[in-house]
């Protein structure tokens, strides 16, 4: 699977829109890009993935370039319970997935 | 999204026995499981995946007589920790995936400590 490349960790103003960026140059055709973010002491929870497209749900977008190799994630309103650790990973559909360090966001008030 | 539980939330075991783990799939049928080990400041480490009826596949440095997985229906898996060392104290964390593969929803994790 391809690896990721994401920033140790930002800030973000609560209200405000939290733009998380990812790096996948070597990515292959059909390999997807997962979004999971974890909690302190808690388990990951998945967030969003796409394949090409651009994605939105309930809880965020997902914005991909159109060579593929890098992407971001945008919690639209960040709010002081979004501060967690976020992992960009990009697998094949039903494969395990690599985590890595990920981002660690911290929403402030 | 799906519900995946785990059981216990914290253990406490001494040093020589053994522990087992359990991760449901609430709301869905689980083809897949998958078990994580997760330490101190650190990212998680998959330990193993198993398919409901087959043995589970270790990752690379992972013992498989150490970390017992049983995968026995669509919605149970377990894993048991034998012969318990402080070096096995960590957070374990368990994922399911239906049949179609896609996401994996998680557990929220037990928290082994080991004396």
């Amino acid at each position: 699977d391809a690896k990721t490349t994401q920033p140790p960790s930002m800030d973000c103003a609560e209200g405000r829109a939290a733009n998380l960026p990812c790096n996948h140059s070597t990515i292959s055709g059909n390999e997807y890009v997962y979004w999971y973010r974890q909690i302190h002491s808690q388990g990951p929870q998945y967030i969003i993935h796409g394949l090409k497209n651009n994605e939105t749900n309930e809880m965020a977008s997902l914005i991909i370039t159109e060579d593929r190799k890098s992407s971001t994630l945008i919690l639209p309103h960040a709010t002081l319970r979004d501060t967690a650790v976020y992992y960009c990973i990009v697998t094949k559909g039903g494969n395990k997935l690599v985590f890595g360090a990920g981002t660690i966001l911290r929403v402030k008030s | 999204g799906a519900v995946v539980s785990q059981h216990p939330s914290r253990v406490i075991c001494k040093s020589g026995t053994s522990v087992k783990i359990e991760c449901r799939s609430l709301d869905f049928q689980a083809t897949t499981m998958f078990w994580y080990r997760q330490f101190p400041k650190q990212s998680l480490m998959l330990m193993a995946t198993s398919n409901e009826g087959s043995k589970a596949t270790y990752e690379q440095g992972v013992e498989k007589d150490k970390f017992l997985i049983n995968h026995a229906s669509l919605t149970l898996s377990t894993l048991t920790v034998t012969s318990a060392h402080p070096e096995d104290s960590s957070f374990y964390i368990c994922s399911a995936q239906g049949a179609g593969g896609g996401e994996q929803y998680f557990g929220p994790g037990t928290r082994l400590t080991v004396t």
